[in-house]
């Protein structure tokens, strides 16, 4: 069975702290891994999609990594905009829909 | 890049009407839409998936006949809540695809829906 496990559940930083946040998948023949940011009220905007181990992808202070077991979504010097949830998915191995994790909710403290 | 509009972004009915939410692809032709339902604190949860011009298909628990879709064209999908409670209030997101993943997958912008 397709599975989508995100952690920590929850990951507070003091600005300028980096850290890590990890998205684990069992999912028969990955057709990409995808990584979106959620601000409360909003729906997800889209940040990077991984399609085989070893391909990473930057964009500003985010950094996503990717293995054939797990996704990383790393975070270089935060600010308090950083704060929201990141969400990970896998399209499901039958059909085009996403499998989603529960989501790492990052609080950036100034 | 890829733009999915979603309208209300927020709505509050009374028990018992209706009420209808639109997603529209604006740069590029929606082959698929999904529409999801997410609890506070929660990720999101699949309702149904809409292929253009055929019958929509919800996922295990959701009721089709509360939940009308129609994807009638390559860029609207309409999700109705029918006979509303207050049960239905929840934040509603819409999702698009184009022909051969164009878009990756587009999310709308949401709509929050308040059952009174």
């Amino acid at each position: 069975e397709d599975q989508v496990t995100q952690s920590p559940e929850a990951l507070r930083l003091q600005e300028g702290e980096s850290s890590s946040l990890n998205c684990s998948y069992t999912v028969s023949g990955l057709r990409g891994l995808f990584w979106y940011r959620q601000d409360p009220g909003k729906g997800p905007e889209f940040l990077f999609t991984l399609y085989s181990a070893g391909e990473e992808k930057e964009k500003e202070r985010l950094k996503a990594t990717l293995t054939k077991k797990e996704s990383f979504l790393h975070i270089t010097a935060p600010k308090p905009e950083d704060s929201a949830t990141y969400l990970c998915a896998v399209p499901m191995a039958s059909g085009s829909r996403l499998t989603f994790g529960e989501g790492t909710q990052l609080t950036v403290n100034p | 890049g890829a733009v999915v509009s979603q309208h209300p972004s927020w709505v509050i009915c009374k028990s018992g009407t209706s009420v209808k939410i639109e997603c529209r692809s604006l740069d590029f032709q929606a082959t698929t839409m999904f529409w999801y339902r997410q609890f506070p604190k929660q990720s999101l949860m699949l309702m149904a998936t809409s292929n253009e011009g055929s019958k929509a298909t919800y996922e295990q628990g959701v009721e089709k006949d509360k939940f009308l879709i129609n994807h009638a064209s390559l860029t609207l999908s309409t999700l109705t809540v029918t006979s509303a409670h207050p049960e239905d209030s929840s934040f509603y997101i819409c999702s698009a695809r184009g022909y051969r993943g164009l878009g990756g997958y587009t999310f709308g912008s949401g709509t929050r829906l308040t059952v009174v």
